[in-house]
């Protein structure tokens, strides 16, 4: 069975700073991953997604993550926050076989201080 | 552009009372899902429907039906809603259910907030 972890549900950061988003996958085969944005009262947006190609990935709104398999994450990064980021930010992972189904974590709301 | 649309946004129901949600989807998209999202516990699988014609139980199924009309429309039935039903639930789709490959992204609705007292 496939599962996310997303340490904390909060993060709070300075405009201009680095955001860092932490999350780590269980799979036992090499998956899919991918992060999510919510902003209030709406649905989700994908930002990236990893498929097997190039490790780092990047994304929308100056988003990146890396996949690290040694380390099973996929940390979502933006070197300088902005006002316009803070929302909720979900990590998926979906296995790669046929009928494979996206696994959510808990979700990290992301606030930005001026 | 609509893309995923789902119908009601709002409803606040009686204990024991039935309801539909509808979804539909312009994308033509094989598959179809519908999740519901709870404060500190991600959003969770209901059902889903790989193509037309099939529906699957996800993680949280108790409590619901669901029904693939056709490959447009994919609806979430509570046949007597509980106070735990309480919810944002979210109707999704992508072009097929085979691993999520490139391209086959996962699009999802508004939300419909449900309050169940």
């Amino acid at each position: 069975a496939q599962s996310v972890t997303q340490l904390g549900s909060h993060v709070s950061v300075s405009e201009g700073a680095l955001v860092l988003l932490r999350c780590n996958y269980s799979s036992s085969v090499p998956p899919y991953l991918f992060w999510y944005v919510q902003y209030p009262n709406q649905g989700l947006q994908l930002l990236l997604k990893y498929t097997s190609a190039a490790t780092l990935v990047k994304g929308i709104n100056g988003f990146e993550a890396e996949f690290k398999k040694s380390e099973t994450s996929f940390h979502l990064t933006k070197p300088s926050a902005h006002m316009s980021d803070a929302a909720e930010y979900f990590c998926a992972v979906s296995e790669t076989g046929a009928n494979s189904k996206l696994t959510f974590g808990k979700g990290i709301t992301l606030s930005v201080r001026p | 552009n609509a893309g995923v649309t789902q119908t009601p946004k709002f409803q606040v129901l009686k204990t024991g009372q039935s309801m539909t949600l509808q979804c539909a989807q312009d994308m033509n998209h094989n598959s179809m899902y519908w999740y519901r999202q709870d404060p500190g516990m991600g959003l969770r699988l209901i059902y889903y429907s790989a193509s037309e014609g099939t529906t699957d139980k996800g993680e949280v199924p108790n409590g619901y039906n669901v029904s693939r009309l056709n490959k447009r429309e994919f609806s979430l039935r509570l046949e007597s809603a509980a106070p735990s039903q309480t919810s944002v639930y979210f109707c999704a789709s992508s072009f097929n259910a085979r691993g999520l490959r490139d391209g086959n992204t996962i699009y999802f609705g508004e939300g419909s907030w449900l309050t169940v007292v």
